[in-house]
């Protein structure tokens, strides 16, 4: 079976600090596809990242960058100089895959961390 | 307008009524998920479909059921709705061509808010 753990329920910050989200993921399965989604008070779910399991590379997009590390089961989301309209509650899942490469169809989500940026 | 479009956006409805959620989406994808939202339970899969004749349960499937009408479309029917079927309901697509950009990442719909009293 699956986990994804977010320890932190709640972050707050004051506008222009960096933040980072943690995320912490098991699996025994090899291949596999982590993500990172964005849920603002509107309530829909915003895809911003996936990184499979055999791509350990960090990426940056703007203000976001991301950290994946296997050796930890670690795949940490940090926002740099937080804005206001990042407010949102952000959720990392895991999605794994068969030999095959086919696909269980079953994202498995952490609780979420509720992120809020004051002005 | 939204790839991945779900109708009604918010419904209030009585205990034992039928309802139905609708999605469809444009983005040519053969694969669409139903999952529902509670607090502090996360997100839930209901069932999912890897094309129009392929149809499984999920995690939390009695109470439902489910019509993949064409490639586009994916309905989710609460036959006699409770009260504990109140959440956040979210459709969503993937692609299953690994190689592609896109490929295997799960777009949601905006989501529908469902209220039975």
């Amino acid at each position: 079976a699956q986990k994804v753990t977010q320890a932190q329920t709640e972050i707050s910050v004051v506008e222009k600090e960096d933040v980072t989200l943690d995320c912490v993921y098991e699996t025994r399965d090899t291949t596999y596809y982590l993500f990172w989604y964005k849920q603002p008070p509107s309530g829909e779910l915003v895809f911003l990242i996936r990184r499979n399991s055999f791509d350990e590379q960090n990426e940056i997009s703007g203000r976001y960058s991301w950290n994946f590390q296997k050796s930890t089961s670690s795949f940490n989301f940090t926002i740099t100089a937080s804005q206001v309209v990042d407010s949102a509650v952000y959720f990392c899942a895991l999605i794994v895959y068969n030999a095959g490469g086919t696909s269980y169809g079953k994202l498995t989500f952490g609780q979420g961390t509720i992120l809020t940026v004051h002005p | 307008d939204a790839d991945v479009t779900q109708t009604p956006r918010n419904r209030i409805t009585k205990t034992g009524k039928r309802i139905m959620l609708e999605c469809s989406q444009t983005k040519g994808h053969d694969r669409m998920y139903w999952y529902r939202q509670d607090p502090g339970l996360g997100l839930r899969l209901i069932y999912y479909s890897f094309d129009v004749k392929d149809i499984n349960k999920g995690e939390i499937s009695d109470g439902y059921s489910v019509s993949r009408q064409a490639q586009a479309k994916f309905s989710l029917s609460l036959e006699s709705a409770i009260p504990n079927q109140t959440a956040l309901y979210f459709c969503a697509t993937s692609d299953s061509q690994a190689g592609s950009l896109s490929g295997n990442t799960i777009y949601f719909g905006e989501g529908s808010w469902l209220t039975v009293v």
